[in-house]
C-alpha cells in the first residue's frame, strides 16, 4: 500500500531564514505528489503539485519542491519564510489507479512555527 | 465564483446518533470526495462520488455512507456515532474528465464533535 512519511512533526524557523520540509513516499509507479497548507481551523490549500516532467516545481507563496525518484522524496523549500507561513503542512500522494483528483494518501503533517 | 462550500461548520452529536454533512462543489465540478481529519493527523480518504455513484472508497466502515445529487452536491452520513468519529470532515471537488491532470479543491470543513 502507498504511504507518505513526514519525519518532522514540528519545525521552528526564524523569520527570514530558509525552510525545508521533508516528505518521503512509498509508491509503485510514477506518483502524483502534492503539498498542501492548512491554517488553524481551515481547509487545505494547494501549494504545488508534481505530475510529470521537470522535477523542480514552483508553487504559490514562493514555495518550491523537488521530486527525487532515487530517494522517494518530495521536499518542500522556501528561501525566506514570513510569519504568515506558520501553519500545518501536508504532503500527499495520488492513488495507483487514478489521478491527481482521486483519493489521496496524506502524511501526518509538519507544524511550522515561525520565530520573530 | 463560489468555491467548495460545506455545512454546517460545526456540529455536536451524542454517541449512537446519526449525522449528515453537506457539500456543494466548486462551479464546473462534478466529482466530490470526502476526507476525515482527526486532531493532529492528516486527512484520510473516505470515498468519492461521481454520477451519483460511489467510485472509490477508503478504509472506512459501512457506518459511513454518502449520496450525490443530480446537481453534483453531496452528503456524508455517519450512523451509530462513536467518540472516535470526532474530527474535521473535509469535502473536495474536481472534474472527473480532468482528474488525471488536475487536483481537487477543498472546502473549509465541518467540525464534528461526538460527546
Amino acid at each position: 500500500a502507498q504511504s507518505v512519511t513526514q519525519p518532522d512533526i514540528h519545525i521552528t524557523v526564524s523569520e527570514g531564514a530558509s525552510l525545508e520540509l521533508r516528505c518521503n513516499y512509498s509508491y509503485g509507479a510514477t506518483p502524483y505528489l502534492f503539498w498542501y497548507v492548512q491554517s488553524p481551523g481551515q481547509g487545505l490549500q494547494l501549494l504545488l503539485k508534481y505530475f510529470s516532467g521537470d522535477t523542480l516545481v514552483q508553487g504559490i507563496k514562493g514555495f518550491e519542491a523537488e521530486f527525487k525518484r532515487s530517494q522517494s522524496s518530495f521536499n518542500l523549500r522556501k528561501p525566506s519564510v514570513h510569519w504568515s507561513d506558520a501553519a500545518e503542512y501536508f504532503c500527499a500522494v495520488g492513488p495507483y489507479s487514478g489521478g491527481g483528483a482521486d483519493g489521496l494518501t496524506f502524511g501526518k503533517g509538519t507544524h511550522l512555527i515561525i520565530q520573530p | 465564483d463560489a468555491g467548495v462550500t460545506q455545512s454546517p461548520t460545526h456540529l455536536i452529536k451524542t454517541r449512537g446518533q446519526q449525522v449528515t454533512l453537506r457539500c456543494s462543489p466548486k462551479s464546473g465540478h462534478d466529482t466530490v470526495s470526502w476526507y476525515q481529519q482527526a486532531l493532529g493527523q492528516g486527512p484520510q480518504f473516505i470515498f468519492q462520488y461521481y454520477e451519483e455513484e460511489e467510485r472509490q472508497r477508503g478504509n472506512f466502515p459501512d457506518r459511513f455512507s454518502g449520496h450525490q445529487f443530480p446537481n453534483y452536491s453531496s452528503e456524508l452520513n455517519v450512523n451509530a456515532l462513536l467518540l472516535g468519529d470526532s474530527a474535521l470532515y473535509l469535502c473536495a471537488s474536481s472534474n472527473y474528465r480532468d482528474r488525471v491532470i488536475t487536483e481537487a479543491f477543498f472546502g473549509q470543513g465541518t467540525r464534528l464533535t461526538v460527546v
